[in-house]
């Protein structure tokens, strides 16, 4: 079965660093791009980040530039985002996803909430 | 960056009836589109991929049209556990936006 298993939420000050992590299974994990989404409360679904197979090309959303960092370890089929200098509107229900033959996204994490507030 | 401005933000339909749910792009994206469901309490789940292509085990009552700059997604024969919010995405490139989002809500 095509899983993929998130981990690495909680509750964070504003200014803090949190590591999400999403463990894939079922598929050749190297061989597919992999995305970030979030949902804020109240929003929509907003794209965040996303990483080629290999690793070698990473994409961001403006509202994260800088501060978010996407990485992937494919000898552990695991894919990661780095969340520095998190601020309050960061707060959302971040999702990891296996894009398709391009990056629509065919398989969905659970999803793992993030709650920034002092 | 190209905005997916997407309509209605809500609708109220009847079991049976048709939807229509429209995503325009600024600027020709060709067929780079999807749409996703999303429930309560659940992650958003691939309806449609390359404006048209239904995905793997979608109801064949949801279809998708439209090239370019504006698109649609059509929900016939609309079903109670149709109630959800749907989404474009257009994936031509970085950013790889959603639209705001459409609430379909049983009558």
């Amino acid at each position: 079965e095509v899983q993929l298993l998130q981990s690495g939420g909680g509750l964070v000050q504003p200014g803090g660093s949190l590591r999400l992590s999403c463990a894939a299974s079922g598929f050749t994990f190297g061989s597919y791009t992999m995305g970030w989404v979030r949902r804020a409360p109240g929003e929509g679904l907003e794209w965040l980040s996303d990483i080629n197979n290999s690793g070698s090309r990473t994409y961001y959303a403006d509202s994260v530039k800088g501060r978010f960092t996407i990485s992937r370890d494919n000898s552990k089929n695991t894919l990661y985002l780095q969340m520095n200098s998190l601020r309050a509107e960061d707060t959302a229900i971040y999702y990891c996803a296996k894009a398709g033959s391009i990056s629509w996204y065919n398989v969905w994490g659970q999803g793992t909430m993030v709650i920034v507030s002092s | 960056d190209i905005l997916m401005t997407q309509s209605p933000s809500s609708l109220s339909a009847s079991v049976g009836d048709r939807v229509t749910i429209t995503c325009r792009a600024r600027r020709g994206i060709r067929n780079y589109v999807a749409w996703y469901q999303e429930k309560p309490g659940s992650a958003p789940k691939l309806l449609i991929y390359d404006a048209s292509t239904l995905h793997s085990g979608v109801p064949s009552r949801f279809s998708g049209s439209g090239s370019g700059t504006d698109f649609t997604l059509t929900i016939n024969n609309l079903q109670p556990e149709d109630a959800a919010t749907y989404y474009c995405q257009k994936y031509d490139g970085a950013p790889l936006t959603f639209g705001g989002g459409t609430k379909v809500e049983i009558k």
